[in-house]
């Protein structure tokens, strides 16, 4: 079965500083995709970034990077320079091929707070 | 403007009323989906829409009903909800393939009174 771990529920940091935000998964299947979303407090759920199994480098676009380890599981995300923009939940999802349909995994996402 | 839209954005209901989600998509995705947000738990799929027809229902109590009349239109409609139902619904469309991204919706804040 698929499970996406999140296991920091808040964190805050001063505005300027880098964080690192964590996602740990669970998979049987070799072929898998990994994304992160970020959540507003106005609700949608924006999309950050996709990244399939078999592509382990990692990505940096402008103030965000991805850091994606198949050895431990882990898809971890940071922010450097934090801004106040910044502040939201962020969720990490596993994608479970289903039917032929895409069918997403959340982890239970980790609030940041961005303090100015 | 947002490919996947949503309405009402907030809605507050009895619980003997019966009222509706409505979604559209603009991205010209053949799969949509409802998912729900509730504080308590994580995000849960609901219904899975695939080419108009319905591919899973994951366990939703039948008081929820969604309906796919096109690819672009997804709806569900509620009826005799329970306080229990407050929560954050969200749409989402893809093209409905493995690897391919699911883009959400604004969300529809429903509050049972």
């Amino acid at each position: 079965a698929q499970k996406v771990t999140q296991a920091q529920t808040e964190i805050s940091v001063v505005e300027k500083e880098d964080v690192t935000l964590d996602c740990v998964y669970e998979t049987r299947d070799t072929t898998y995709y990994l994304f992160w979303y970020k959540q507003p407090p106005s609700g949608e759920l924006v999309f950050l970034i996709r990244r399939n199994s078999f592509d382990e480098q990692n990505e940096i676009s402008g103030r965000y990077s991805w850091n994606f380890q198949k050895s431990t599981s882990s898809f971890n995300f940071t922010i450097t320079a934090s801004q106040v923009v910044d502040s939201a939940v962020y969720f990490c999802a596993l994608s479970d091929h289903n039917f032929g349909n895409e069918k997403l995994t959340f982890g239970t996402g980790t609030r940041l707070t961005i303090i100015p | 403007e947002t490919g996947v839209t949503q309405t009402p954005r907030h809605l507050v209901m009895g619980m003997t009323n019966k009222k509706s989600l409505k979604c559209e998509q603009h991205l010209g995705h053949n799969a949509m989906y409802w998912y729900k947000q509730s504080a308590k738990k994580p995000l849960e799929l609901m219904f899975v829409y695939s080419l108009e027809e319905r591919v899973e229902n994951n366990s939703v109590p039948s008081r929820f009903s969604p309906e796919c009349p096109n690819s672009s239109h997804l709806f569900l409609h509620l009826h005799t909800l329970q306080p229990e139902d407050s929560a954050l619904y969200l749409c989402a469309s893809s093209q409905g393939t493995l690897g391919n991204t699911i883009y959400f919706g604004e969300g529809s804040w429903l509050t049972v009174v």
